[in-house]
């Protein structure tokens, strides 16, 4: 079954400063597509990135880019001049034929 | 864009009685799902669609029933209210998963989630 890992439970960052978020995974199939979740306050899961499995270029949006490693298996989000409205809960989530799965979440706290 | 509508926002119910959580997607997804996150957790999935007449169990099924009689509502109907319920409960709905060079852009899209307690 896919598993996918966020190691890091909580991060912090300094308003403008840089931050990247973990993401490793565990599957044996080659078509599958890696996502980035933001979850606020509210609690409404907000799609920050995509990453399709078959594409080398990483993907990015605006101040988020990913770092993906189909060898390794690590799908990594790299957040730039942070604001306070990134302030959230952050899910990896993997999705293929066979299902999606979520990681269980970094939350990231955004410091003035 | 209504996108996907769950009802009701907030509900809470006592040990034992009955309730159907309402979900409505208006984007023509074939898959539909239903999620609950714990606090502090992640998602869980209970169970899923991938079309009308269709439907299978995910992680955590027990206590909960679904049906799926047309493309856009995939209701949930927890049976037998307990404490253990308690949680928030996400549906959420997405295209057939796009393999290389084909339709669909894979992602989940959400409904703002239904606050679920139980006394």
């Amino acid at each position: 079954a896919q598993t996918v890992t966020q190691s890091q439970p909580e991060m912090s960052v300094q308003e403008a400063e840089t931050v990247t978020l973990s993401c490793t995974y565990d599957t044996s199939e080659s078509d599958y597509y890696l996502f980035w979740y933001k979850q606020p306050p509210s609690r409404q899961m907000i799609l920050v990135i995509r990453q399709e499995a078959y594409k080398q270029q990483n993907a990015t949006e605006n101040r988020f880019s990913v770092n993906f490693q189909k060898a390794a298996k690590s799908f990594s989000l790299k957040i730039s001049d942070s604001q306070l409205g990134d302030a959230a809960m952050y899910f990896c989530a993997y999705r293929s034929a066979r299902g999606v799965r979520f990681g269980a979440g970094t939350r990231l706290t955004v410091k003035p | 864009n209504a996108g996907v509508t769950q009802t009701p926002k907030f509900r809470i119910l006592k040990i034992g009685q009955s309730m159907t959580l309402q979900c409505t997607q208006d984007m023509n997804h074939n898959y539909m799902y239903w999620y609950r996150q714990d606090p502090g957790m992640g998602l869980k999935l209970i169970y899923y669609s991938v079309g009308a007449g269709i439907t299978d169990k995910g992680e955590v099924p027990n206590g909960y029933n679904v049906s799926r009689s047309t493309t856009e509502d995939f209701p949930l109907r927890l049976e037998l209210a307990a404490p253990s319920q308690t949680s928030v409960y996400f549906c959420a709905s997405s295209y057939s998963m796009g393999l290389a060079g084909g339709s669909g852009t894979g992602e989940l899209f959400f409904g703002e989630g239904s606050r679920l307690t139980v006394l």
